[in-house]
């Protein structure tokens, strides 16, 4: 069955550093999303990102972050300094419709020291 | 901002019990409501993606039900096992062109064998 696969599953940085979290969405999906659930807190929507351009984005999503699918395949999570604040499971998700279910990669756990 | 609630926040039950939570939203603005189910160390699962009022869905010893009038869905589970334990979430999508999704907090579910 096909699935969201998310590198790496756990990453320590310090703060300051850049991230990049990887995902690679099930590949006849059109809508990709990234959402963040900081622990203890509600699973939050950061990006969504259709036909190689954001559709929308949240507050959070501020200039620290960015995404892109360099190659059709890829969709990546870019957050150029990190704060400790940004430590949480970082989801990445795609769907065919956007109006579907979305399916969800196993998550990336980001520690920010 | 869209306040979806879900209660209990947690749940023990016995195996064999069965059992059911609650998703309440704004009724006004409905558009759809998705359940998902996330175990530990797994990615969230899809269980339903619900649009109509009255409208019920199963899946196994799951069912859930919708009210969109009054602004809540229940999820049951019927013959509760252990491998049943998990987080269910309830996600409405907001106003939007990629209909990014507003999750509740989450019900943890915890069966006892």
């Amino acid at each position: 069955e096909p699935e969201v696969t998310q590198t790496p599953s756990h990453q320590v940085t310090q703060m300051g550093q850049e991230v990049i979290l990887h995902c690679v969405p099930i590949s006849n999906h059109l809508y990709f999303y990234w959402y963040r659930q900081i622990l203890g807190q509600k699973v939050e929507f950061l990006v969504s990102f259709y036909n190689n351009e954001i559709s929308e984005k949240s507050e959070i999503f501020d200039d620290q972050f960015s995404v892109e699918r360099p190659d059709g395949s890829n969709f990546t999570l870019k957050i150029r300094s990190t704060k400790l604040e940004d430590s949480a499971m970082y989801f990445c998700a795609s769907r065919v419709l956007f109006t579907g279910e979305l399916f969800f990669g196993e998550g990336s756990r980001l520690t920010v020291l | 901002i869209l306040n979806v609630e879900q209660s209990p926040q947690s749940l023990h039950v016995q195996e064999g019990d069965s059992t059911n939570f609650t998703c309440s939203f704004p009724s006004s603005n409905f558009y759809a409501l998705h359940w998902y189910r996330w175990e530990t160390a797994k990615s969230p699962e899809a269980l339903f993606v619900m649009t109509l009022n009255g409208d019920e869905k199963k899946k196994g010893r799951i069912s859930a039900t919708l009210n969109t009038k009054e602004g809540y869905s229940y999820l049951y589970i019927k013959g509760s096992q252990p491998e049943d334990s998990a987080t269910y979430l309830c996600a409405l999508p907001t106003s939007g062109s990629a209909r990014q999704l507003t999750f509740g907090s989450g019900t943890q579910l915890t069966v006892l064998p």
